[in-house]
């Protein structure tokens, strides 16, 4: 059975810091991995999508990598803003379709 | 539609009460997915369609959970006689392929007092 591990659970850094969020998964079989942001009381948005013959993905200041025979897949993102402040959530897509989602990292850049 | 949209956004429900819960995907997705996520924890699978085929309910947590998608297009989830431990955000996910991962609705937060 799948497990999504995320770690730390809750970061809090000031403005202009490099960041890295971890998320660990125990069966190295996957489809693909996603990872999501959300804000307190709205839904997931999807930040970037890899693929699991792929290595890394990068959108502006995020880089997300995946290395499915260690289980591990980091969210990396660059130069943080007070606008990063939300919860990221990675979801590891297996065989049958379904998401599995870690339970997320809390983010809180402050000014 | 440009996105998922779900509805009811809030539902507030007396314990015993029965709701149902709509999803409306993005047109053209094949697969629409249901999620419940409560406070604090990550959003855990509850029951998956492809078109208008009911492929995996396994995640249901019990048989006053119900959910269908008739036409292959709009989903409900239906849940009989309420309990406390039902409220939580209900998320809906469609996709056109896997490959190219999913789009999530903004949820329905349920309160059952």
């Amino acid at each position: 059975k799948q497990e999504v591990t995320q770690i730390p659970a809750a970061l809090s850094v000031p403005e202009g810091e490099n960041l890295v969020l971890n998320c660990s998964f125990t069966d190295s079989a996957i489809y693909n991995l996603q990872w999501f942001r959300q804000d307190p009381g709205k839904g997931l948005t999807s930040l970037l999508l890899i693929q699991s013959s792929q290595r890394e993905q990068t959108s502006g200041r995020l880089n997300a990598s995946l290395d499915k025979s260690s289980g591990r897949s980091t969210l990396y993102i660059a130069a943080s803003q007070p606008g990063d402040s939300a919860t990221y959530l990675c979801a590891a897509s297996s065989a049958t379709d379904k998401l599995i989602f870690g339970t997320g990292t809390r983010l809180q850049v402050f000014p | 539609g440009a996105g998922v949209s779900q509805s009811p956004r809030y539902k507030v429900a007396k314990r015993g009460q029965d709701v149902a819960l709509r999803c409306d995907p993005i047109s053209g997705h094949v697969s629409l997915f249901w999620y419940q996520q409560a406070l604090g924890q990550g959003p855990e699978f509850l029951t998956y369609f492809q078109n208008e085929a009911q492929l995996d309910k396994s995640g249901l947590p019990s048989d006053r959970f119900f959910a269908e998608r008739p036409e292959g297009s709009v989903s409900t989830l239906k849940i009989q006689r309420t309990q406390q431990e039902d409220s939580a955000v209900y998320l809906c996910a469609s996709s056109l392929a896997r490959v190219e991962g999913y789009t999530f609705g903004s949820g329905t937060r349920l309160t059952v007092v």
